[in-house]
């Protein structure tokens, strides 16, 4: 069974303030992990994932499989970084492709 | 091409009725998935498509709801003898593959009355 865990509902940090937003996920093989974002009024959107090893809008997230997490992290938060953020994941298997979502985590960054 | 769309974006029908939900995917993805969201939760799967074969069902799903995806293009979702616990957004994806994430539209909000 796939299950994404994102323990923090509600997050707020100032602006400038470095920020981390947690998940952590129970697979049996190996995953593939998204993050996703859903800005105000905005429809969600595919953030990063973690095969690809990238930095989108100065964000990052590192897959540790000894932890079974995928935190989502970002130096110096700005203010348009405010929205809700979705953990996800899928399986490397004949389901690939099929994600699993947390239950997302607000983040608030104040001026 | 712009993007994934839903049609309507909003719905409110009285319980025991039936409604369809369409879903127009990028045209390049041969997959198509629906989920479900209610307030304060992430998306719940229901069921995804790879062109028109219908690979998976959830088994959360009750037999009132059904999925087609004729012709490998477009996609409805009907809902039969809709219930108050219905009530949600219901929102489509479509990807190329599972390793590319998903391109999601706006959803469909549907109330029952």
């Amino acid at each position: 069974a796939q299950r994404v865990t994102q323990p923090e509902k509600l997050l707020s940090v100032f602006k400038g303030a470095p920020v981390e937003l947690k998940c952590n996920y129970s697979y049996s093989g190996s995953p593939e992990l998204f993050w996703y974002v859903q800005y105000s009024r905005q429809r969600l959107q595919l953030l990063l994932r973690h095969i690809s090893r990238e930095s989108i809008k100065g964000f990052t997230a590192d897959l540790n499989k000894g932890e079974t997490s995928f935190h989502l992290k970002k130096p110096f938060a700005q203010e348009e970084d405010s929205a809700m953020y979705y953990c996800a994941l899928s399986g490397q298997n004949t389901n690939a492709g099929k994600s699993t979502f947390g239950d997302g985590t607000t983040l608030t960054v104040k001026p | 091409d712009t993007g994934v769309s839903q049609d309507p974006r909003h719905k409110i029908t009285k319980r025991g009725q039936n409604v369809t939900f369409r879903c127009d995917p990028i045209s390049e993805h041969n997959r198509l998935y629906w989920y479900r969201q209610t307030l304060g939760q992430g998306p719940e799967f229901l069921t995804y498509f790879q062109n028109e074969a219908q690979l998976e069902k959830s088994r959360l799903l009750s037999d009132r709801f059904s999925a087609e995806r004729p012709k490998g293009s477009f996609s409805t979702l009907e809902i039969q003898r809709t219930e108050q616990g219905d009530s949600a957004m219901y929102l489509c994806a479509s990807s190329r593959d599972g390793s590319y994430g998903y391109t999601f539209g706006s959803g469909t909000r549907l109330t029952v009355v």
